[in-house]
């Protein structure tokens, strides 16, 4: 069972510029959350998205941030006109349909997103 | 979401015992105490969760007393390789387990 993915690895932006980072969850997992980590800092709650819907996204800066996890595809987190201070690594990790205890989320291994 | 308080970093030598405590003062009765560990340049990794009392995996052992406001994380025998940053989590199954993540405990082993 291949664990989160996400891609690309490292991207590179310059200001003003779109970037799209991809997450594919574990195979069997419906949940969705996305993280942003600054250097030497803790991972920030983002979005928390199920299929085709978003719970909660009370971590997300209201303008040029957008996510979506559709019925068929990976999660995309959509960054629009790049500002240097989106200069960060952005993590994704997914979760089993709820069940009857807490579970765990999965971590992938981020995107490192640079704008120039 | 119950804030959590840990060191801010820790050193250890190869070989010792190294426990990391957080304090949440504002655990809510459905929370569960979750620890995750990261090395630089990726994602964070499960290493524990509890509720109460003691949970031993092979990884580590949880230690949580009875008012549930502080846990300790405790790795027996360090090796060099257990050089991260350790993360106290809490928070309950309440429609998502929306995970607020302090600033860890940078852990150093030295040899």
């Amino acid at each position: 069972n291949a664990g989160v993915m996400q891609n690309p690895r490292h991207l590179v932006r310059r200001r003003g510029q779109e970037a799209r980072l991809r997450c594919s969850p574990m195979k069997g997992h419906s949940h969705v959350y996305w993280y942003r980590q600054l250097p030497e800092e803790g991972l920030k709650f983002m979005v928390y998205l199920q299929k085709e819907n978003i719970i909660d996204e009370s971590g997300m800066p209201k303008e040029r941030f957008s996510a979506e996890f559709p019925k068929e595809g990976p999660s995309i987190l959509r960054i629009q006109q790049v500002v240097r201070g989106d200069s960060a690594a952005y993590f994704c990790a997914s979760q089993p349909t709820r069940a009857t205890s807490v579970e765990t989320q999965y971590f992938g291994p981020g995107t490192r997103l640079l704008v120039l | 979401l119950a804030k959590t308080t840990q060191p801010i970093s820790m050193d250890s030598y190869e070989g010792q015992e190294v426990n990391i405590t957080c304090s949440h003062n504002n655990i809510a009765t459905n929370d569960y105490i979750t620890w995750y560990q990261q090395f630089p340049s990726q994602g964070p990794r499960f290493i524990i969760q509890g509720y109460k009392t003691k949970v031993t995996n092979e990884v580590a052992s949880l230690f949580i007393p009875a008012d549930r406001k502080s846990s300790t994380l405790s790795l027996p025998r360090v090796s060099l390789s257990d050089t991260a940053v350790y993360y106290c989590l809490v928070g309950g199954n309440t429609g998502g387990f929306k995970t607020i993540f302090g600033a860890g405990t940078r852990l150093f082993v030295k040899a």
